[in-house]
């Protein structure tokens, strides 16, 4: 079956300007999860959506920062005013609902983003 | 919040020889940890995982222990092949999120 895609895969834009990222995730997984991997680093966790609603946005690093997810499905990450320190590799990742608190992730192919 | 701090930042070894990373986490509420290797360029791919109720998982050349006590866990690799040329990300969730170590760049000499 398909895996989780993204889009765009490479996207360059000026500073100040805004940029929208998307992820669809596989079909059926009802936790979806944006990742910032700068390079040669770990990743970052940003924000958790379950369903539509996102209980966990505590990693955002500012309000320039905002997610949605929509019909449970794609989500959007929105970066407004970027900033050359968002530059980064932006990584979706989805995964099933289940009892236990950890489940596996499954990721995207991700989102290169150079702000200049 | 969790911390991951992973060890060794890089490693070299000969092919056949074994490797081992070593990771700790802080947060004891963390009950799932996996492993992911990522190629250069590509995604994260999970590897092999374990939680809190298991001490050690075993998958063909990959394994994986796990020390609640001591908030530690490790990821052993035997009989290295070229192909397990990556870097490999240990990862702690004390929730749904995973936090991530920084990672271990392994190459394996042929």
């Amino acid at each position: 079956g398909a895996g989780v895609s993204q889009s765009p895969s490479n996207k360059v834009t000026e500073k100040g300007k805004d940029v929208e990222l998307r992820c669809d995730p596989i079909s059926g997984h009802t936790a979806l999860y944006w990742y910032r991997q700068s390079l040669g680093q770990g990743l970052e966790f940003l924000i958790y959506f379950q369903g539509n609603s996102a209980p966990d946005k505590s990693g955002l690093p500012s309000d320039r920062f905002s997610a949605e997810r929509t019909g449970g499905s794609v989500s959007t990450l929105t970066i407004q005013r970027t900033q050359q320190e968002d530059s980064a590799v932006y990584l979706c990742a989805s995964s099933r609902l289940t009892s236990l608190r950890g489940n596996e992730q499954f990721f995207g192919p991700g989102t290169r983003l150079t702000v200049l | 919040g969790e911390n991951v701090e992973q060890h060794p930042s890089t490693l070299s070894v000969q092919e056949g020889d074994s490797a081992v990373i070593k990771c700790t986490y802080s947060d004891s509420a963390s009950n799932y940890f996996p492993w992911y290797k990522q190629e250069l360029g590509k995604r994260p791919q999970l590897i092999i995982d374990i939680r809190s109720n298991v001490g050690e998982k075993k998958d063909q050349r990959i394994a994986v222990t796990l020390n609640k006590t001591a908030k530690h866990f490790s990821l052993h690799i035997t009989e290295t092949q070229p192909e397990d040329s990556a870097v490999y990300f240990c990862a702690a969730s004390p929730r749904r999120a995973l936090t991530f170590g920084s990672g271990t760049r392994l190459q394996v000499q042929p």
